[in-house]
């Protein structure tokens, strides 16, 4: 099962909106809307940020937010803050013969 | 507050085994999925294994199966991960993490697993 795939890195100036794309087939992203979003700043486990495509769980800025187009899941971060600077990793169901998988990780900076 | 911690980690040889620890607390933890997801230095995350409440269904990452078991005890509230023929490759720190509404929502701090001769 391969990792979704993520840009690299994405980087925006305090104020502005990024979105981060997650790309991946019709037996994930495409095919659940279990589609969810992860933070990790260095040294630190991840934490939820997005569940179900557009969720937010309680406490999490509505900065944040989620979507998805066919097989194509975006974050998008506006009001981008320095706190933000960190990775973000997306995550899906899949009917392989692995039922989960993370994206391959996208490194915010802000400028 | 709820709370998962790991043990269990620590330096073990290639083709060695090593039994990782998680301790739920704050939540019914006979309730949820529990999952066991890693992270190499310097790389991204993989997840690596989820067991059902009852115990009942365990998936793997296929380079794990047949190596790695997951199980839980819902009366001591604990997950555990047996890993056998460990290899190099596998070093990272791997996390305990819950199960909800299709995501990981609660992380463990992760317990530190390193492979090498």
């Amino acid at each position: 099962q391969s990792a979704l795939t993520q840009p690299a890195s994405v980087s925006g100036s305090p104020g502005q909106s990024i979105t981060i794309s997650c790309t991946g087939t019709s037996s994930d992203v495409g095919g659940y809307n279990s589609v969810s979003w992860y933070q990790q700043h260095p040294g630190k486990a991840p934490k939820l940020m997005i569940y179900e495509v557009s969720n937010r769980p309680s406490g999490v800025s509505n900065r944040f937010s989620g979507s998805k187009s066919g097989n194509t899941a975006s974050l998008t971060i506006s009001g981008l803050q320095a706190e933000d600077e960190a990775d973000y990793y997306c995550g899906s169901y899949t009917s392989n013969s692995t039922p989960w998988v993370f994206g391959t990780g996208t490194k915010v900076t802000v400028l | 507050e709820v709370q998962l911690v790991e043990s269990g980690g620590g330096l073990v040889q290639p083709g060695g085994s090593l039994r990782l620890s998680c301790a739920a607390s704050g939540f019914t933890f006979s309730s949820y999925w529990m999952n066991w997801v890693r992270q190499a230095p310097g790389k991204g995350l993989e997840w690596v294994a989820n067991i059902k409440q009852d115990g009942s269904d365990k998936y793997y990452v296929d380079s794990v199966k047949g190596r790695f078991t997951i199980s839980r005890d819902n009366a001591k509230n604990s997950l555990y991960l047996q890993m056998n023929s460990l290899r190099a490759e596998e070093t990272a720190v791997y996390y305990c993490a819950r199960g909800s509404q299709g995501a990981v929502d609660i992380w463990g701090q992760g317990t530190m697993v390193t492979v090498s001769s």
